[in-house]
């Protein structure tokens, strides 16, 4: 049963610390996603990839937020320094040109305190 | 610029009662709309796309592009039911999708 898989499930530092969220998209998949979850905002678009080139990271605050793809299977996405307002729950989501959904991870739920 | 829009935050009906998520969209091409789900635990998931009309877990969505909408419907509603429903829109030709703020649905038993 293929699924996008990310590391850490949870993620509590402290305001200034580096944080490093991965995730690995469904073998096959080309396009990749990055997106952020919260109460206010709902689901935002941070980034997303296709053929592990970066095509569109308007949605991504670029003093502090960075997204890439080293490879085919593995995305990242790190915040430094990061800040108590990027606390939410990062989804990373994966899919292909061949078919249109898209298949979401369980998320990384990150506090800055 | 091309948005979602779902109304209501929170929403609560009694079982066995119809159910109607409201989503409204801006986008002056082609929208391709669907609708994805999160039950409590789980991750967010596919429910329906617009472009397949089908009906699933007796769920069902229209798209009015006069009105542009595309409200999800079930006359019946089950405590399963209970979740976190996301509108989402993708434009054409491109793969990201646009997702509204959501609505939580509950289902009171």
């Amino acid at each position: 049963d293929a699924r996008v898989t990310q590391t850490p499930r949870h993620k509590v530092t402290e305001m200034g610390q580096e944080v490093t969220m991965r995730c690995q998209p469904i073998l096959g998949h080309n396009t990749v996603f990055w997106y952020r979850q919260t109460m206010m905002q709902g689901l935002e678009l941070l980034a997303y990839f296709r053929n592990r080139a970066p095509l569109d990271d308007s949605g991504m605050p670029k003093d502090r937020f960075s997204a890439e793809m080293p490879d085919a299977t593995l995305a990242t996405l790190k915040i430094q320094p990061s800040e108590p307002r990027d606390s939410a729950v990062y989804f990373c989501a994966s899919g292909s040109d061949s078919f249109n959904e898209q298949f979401f991870g369980p998320g990384t739920r990150l506090t800055v305190l | 610029a091309q948005r979602v829009t779902q109304p209501e935050k929170l929403l609560s009906v009694f079982k066995g009662a119809p159910v109607e998520l409201k989503c409204n969209y801006s986008y002056s091409g082609s929208p391709e709309l669907f609708w994805y789900v999160q039950y409590s635990r789980q991750r967010l998931q596919l429910l329906l796309r617009h472009i397949s009309r089908e009906s699933i877990k007796g769920f069902t969505a229209d798209l009015n592009k006069g009105e542009t909408s595309f409200h999800l419907k079930k006359p019946f509603a089950q405590e399963e039911d209970s979740a976190m429903y996301y509108c989402a829109l993708r434009l054409d030709g491109a793969n990201n999708l646009f997702f509204g703020t959501g609505t939580r649905l509950t289902v009171i038993p």
